[in-house]
């Protein structure tokens, strides 16, 4: 079945440090690859995707390039900033006809001034 | 810009009752998810529904588990039952249909089962 592995958190930068969260994924097919992010209190907002191989997703500074190669999506963002404290997920959808999405355990990202 | 909504934001229940977790999709949305994440846990798939039925659905979506569209705008989820292991954040998604759409996630009932 299809899987996500994402690196263990917290990870704590200090603003404008770079990050990056590790993704890798075990999947049938060609899947979609996401990045959800979780902000306290909220749900799950859509980051960025890629939807096939060397495909990159962007958005608000952060980067993620879908590796077929290495069957890995990591994300990246040059300089954080504190409002970026979230919870990052990596998840795949295999699109089939449901779509179903498949997370990863998430990434708890803490930014200090 | 449109969103999915969920009520109520939490809901306490006790062992064995039926709750009922409501969502409202996106309305030109077309497919329907309920997830959960038990806390501290991964967010788990618990099913999709498309065209007035379930499309797919996990282990975790057993007997005591039940979705309904009862009117054009609603999406629910039943518990029958409710066990103390049910106690987590429910998540309602919607998607619109093309192939590869991002799902919309609402901000998710958060149930407690005592």
């Amino acid at each position: 079945g299809n899987s996500v592995t994402q690196m263990e958190g917290p990870v704590t930068l200090s603003e404008e440090a770079f990050l990056t969260i590790n993704c890798t994924y075990t999947a049938t097919g060609y899947p979609s690859l996401f990045w959800y992010v979780q902000y306290p209190g909220e749900g799950l907002q859509l980051l960025l995707k890629a939807t096939k191989a060397d495909d990159k997703g962007s958005n608000k500074g952060f980067e993620a390039t879908y590796r077929k190669e290495t069957t890995s999506f990591h994300l990246e963002k040059g300089s954080v900033q504190v409002s970026d404290s979230a919870v990052y997920f990596c998840a795949l959808s295999d699109n089939n006809a449901g779509n179903m999405l498949t997370f990863g355990g998430g990434t708890r990202l803490m930014v200090k001034p | 810009e449109p969103e999915v909504t969920q009520t109520p934001s939490h809901q306490v229940t006790q062992m064995g009752q039926e709750v009922i977790l409501r969502c409202v999709p996106i309305s030109n949305h077309l497919y329907f998810y309920w997830y959960r994440q038990i806390l501290g846990q991964k967010v788990e798939f618990l099913v999709s529904f498309y065209n007035n039925e379930i499309s797919e659905k996990s282990e975790i979506f057993d007997d005591q588990f039940s979705v309904e569209r009862p009117d054009g705008s609603n999406f629910t989820l039943k518990i029958r039952s409710t066990k103390l292991e049910d106690s987590a954040m429910y998540f309602c998604a919607s998607r619109s249909g093309t192939s590869v759409d991002e799902q919309y996630f609402g901000p998710g009932t958060r149930l407690t089962v005592t």
